[in-house]
């Protein structure tokens, strides 16, 4: 079954301290994973993609095929990162564009 | 703006009565999908489209019905066979399909309630 998992609904760290938010998918193919973040009163956006291999606002995020995980990372945490997080997957033959969308996990940094 | 246009922002359905969510996009986007997003469940596809006269159903297409007459719209009604209709719709588009997946863009979304 193809599947994405965020365990925490809720994370909530100090400013200046790691986040991992957690991601695991179950999906057969090959898989394309994409983060998505909605701040508060803000769209839904992409934050980042790993076939770009990139880092966005300081995050990062390595897709890991043994352990089918795509977590998100960042090494000091700032209060505007507050915000929820979406983990996604690429499903589908010949590339439809269809996503599989973890449940979110809300990060909360105080200050 | 440009971007992915939803409305209304609010809308209010009657017992047994269709309505229609509207989903416009200026991105010249060949592809739209229609999400529902629940608390604590994510967003779950409703229908997609990937071109212009076609439509495909996503994970919970029962009780919703869609038309692509025309490449910047995607309309979505929520006919009286949906019984659980009250959630927040997000319309998305993207560039569509070919040798890597494009992101989705998304729109403000609209909340949908039972009187």
């Amino acid at each position: 079954a193809q599947r994405v998992t965020q365990p925490e609904k809720l994370l909530s760290v100090f400013k200046g301290a790691p986040v991992e938010l957690k991601c695991n998918y179950s999906y057969s193919g090959s898989p394309e994973l994409f983060w998505y973040v909605q701040y508060s009163r803000q769209r839904l956006q992409l934050l980042l993609r790993h076939i770009s291999r990139e880092s966005i606002k300081g995050f990062t995020a390595d897709l890991n095929k043994g352990e089918t995980s795509f977590h998100l990372k960042k090494p000091f945490a700032q209060e505007e990162d507050s915000a929820m997080y979406y983990c996604a997957l690429s499903v589908g033959p010949g590339n439809t564009g269809k996503l599989i969308f973890g449940q979110g996990t809300t990060l909360q940094v105080k200050p | 703006d440009g971007g992915i246009t939803q409305s209304p922002k609010y809308l209010f359905r009657k017992e047994g009565q269709n309505v229609t969510l509207s989903c416009e996009q200026n991105l010249n986007h060949d592809a739209m999908y229609w999400y529902r997003q629940d608390p604590g469940q994510g967003l779950r596809l409703i229908y997609y489209s990937q071109i212009v006269n076609d439509f495909q159903k996503g994970d919970i297409a029962e009780g919703y019905s869609v038309s692509r007459e025309k490449k910047e719209s995607f309309p979505l009604t929520v006919t009286s066979a949906q019984k659980n209709p009250t959630a927040f719709y997000l319309c998305a588009s993207s560039r569509g399909t070919g040798v890597s997946n494009q992101p989705q863009h998304f729109g403000d979304g609209t909340r949908l309630s039972i009187l």
